[in-house]
């Protein structure tokens, strides 16, 4: 069975500083998705970065960056220049065609 | 309990055409969400309903699409018409007091793709 682990229930950082979320996978497939959501009070998910399995290159995303060790089946989440609106749950999701799995989630608190 | 049980599992369909997936929740729960899954854009709400009730459909992308949930055991994601871009799997959770999307339960989902 796939799953995903976010060993880190909570984290602050100071605001303007960066932060690292981790995240570790398990799956015997070859071709899948990585994504990081931002899920705020409001429960949307909002989608902060993708990853295709396929790709060695580590997506960036502006103040959001992830590096990905495929053999070591890591994908962590590097956000720079922390901001006070970066304060949410953030969930590592795997994705193949037919399924979807997250973490539990990291709470992340940034400080003024 | 089964889980939460979507069908179908696969729909084909032709441009234009109406599709309407179904969806029976976990017994008990009081949330239903309707989900979008596509490799671009990863996992996007479409609608929940609270007790029957839909309480925000802002994610739902356009009038084509509509959702119904008649009574406690069964939801309906209808799209008329459907159109390409539509193509994705749809999946549908549950929960019984939480909007945590881990808390979740979700079906197999419904892989639509629109020709």
């Amino acid at each position: 069975a796939q799953t995903v682990t976010q060993s880190q229930p909570e984290m602050s950082v100071q605001e303007a500083e960066t932060v690292t979320l981790s995240c570790t996978y398990d799956t015997s497939e070859n071709n899948y998705y990585l994504f990081w959501y931002k899920q705020p009070p409001s429960r949307q998910m909002i989608l902060v970065i993708r990853q295709e399995a396929y790709k060695q290159q580590n997506a960036t995303e502006n103040r959001f960056s992830v590096n990905f060790q495929k053999a070591a089946k890591s994908f962590s989440l590097k956000i720079s220049d922390s901001q006070l609106g970066d304060t949410a749950m953030y969930f590592c999701a795997f994705m193949t065609l037919n399924d979807m799995r997250f973490g539990a989630g990291t709470r992340l608190t940034v400080k003024p | 309990d089964a889980g939460v049980i979507q069908s179908p599992r696969h729909e084909v369909t032709e441009m234009g055409q109406e599709v309407t997936l179904r969806c029976k929740p976990i017994s008990g729960h009081d949330y239903l969400f309707w989900y979008r899954q596509t490799m671009m854009r990863g996992l996007e709400l479409l609608i929940y309903f609270n007790n029957n009730v839909p309480i925000d459909d802002s994610g739902m992308p356009e009038d084509r699409f509509s959702a119904k949930m008649p009574n406690a055991s069964f939801s309906t994601l209808k799209i008329q018409p459907s159109e390409p871009r539509d193509s994705a799997v749809y999946f549908c959770a549950s929960s019984r007091d939480s909007l945590k999307v881990t808390e979740a339960f979700f079906g197999q989902g419904t892989r639509l793709t629109v020709v």
